[in-house]
């Protein structure tokens, strides 16, 4: 079972520049979470998606935007890429939606450097 | 005032030792809690959920949930060097967002 895939696992990006965060999952949920962790910040939910077609703003969506066109897929695209924009940055699952979840699964992350 | 403190520690136990690891939380609707375990450079894992208040016990975990005091607690008897992580405490009133701690980072020593 791959769970929760991210790629890529490491990326430097210059100021400005766009890319694409990918996650797909295996475990058929419906529910797929955005979240970046920063030092001695708890994890903050940037976009989430309850199934395909239909996704939703978190607490810090400013700079990001999502797409939802598959159950499996769920991709993050940063546009014009800022320094504060360098985090670490994790795709979770869930097979509820409410109520935590159930417990989300959480993909390795993707650790992203803004220069 | 955040949501969710969390002591960043770090805490340093000998091997053996019982773990206490804690947070507080500010907002009373919070009613489901959950206790994530993260290695270095790995994603957050599940290791309980609870709802409510009272205590669940999963092994060598045991997780405690005291609504009235805004106080929830992760307990680990007999700790590993493989339990050196960093413990997040989650939390949800019960919609679709979950509020995570800022992490405890603990250190067993063989």
């Amino acid at each position: 079972n791959a769970g929760v895939t991210q790629t890529p696992k490491f990326r430097i990006l210059k100021i400005g520049q766009s890319m694409t965060l990918q996650c797909t999952q295996d475990m058929n949920h419906n529910y797929m979470y955005w979240y970046r962790q920063d030092p001695g910040m708890g994890l903050k939910l940037i976009y989430y998606s309850v199934g395909a077609g239909i996704t939703d703003k978190g607490e810090v969506p400013n700079g990001y935007n999502v797409s939802r066109s598959t159950t499996e897929d769920f991709p993050l695209r940063l546009e014009l890429a800022a320094p504060s924009q360098t985090s670490v940055y994790f795709c979770a699952s869930s097979y509820t939606g409410q109520g935590g979840g159930g417990g989300y699964t959480f993909g390795s992350g993707t650790r992203l450097t803004v220069v | 005032q955040k949501e969710v403190e969390q002591d960043p520690g770090p805490l340093s136990v000998p091997e053996g030792a019982i773990v206490s690891l804690n947070c507080t939380y500010s907002n009373s609707a919070f009613q489901y809690f959950m206790w994530y375990r993260q290695y270095s450079r790995k994603g957050p894992e599940l290791l309980m959920y609870t709802y409510s208040s009272g205590n669940k016990e999963d092994g060598r975990f045991t997780a405690q949930v005291d609504k009235s005091s805004k106080y929830i607690s992760l307990f680990i008897r007999d700790s590993q060097p493989s339990d050196s992580a960093t413990y997040l405490c989650a939390m949800n009133t019960g919609g679709f967002k979950t509020i995570f701690g800022a992490g405890t980072r603990l250190f067993v020593k063989a």
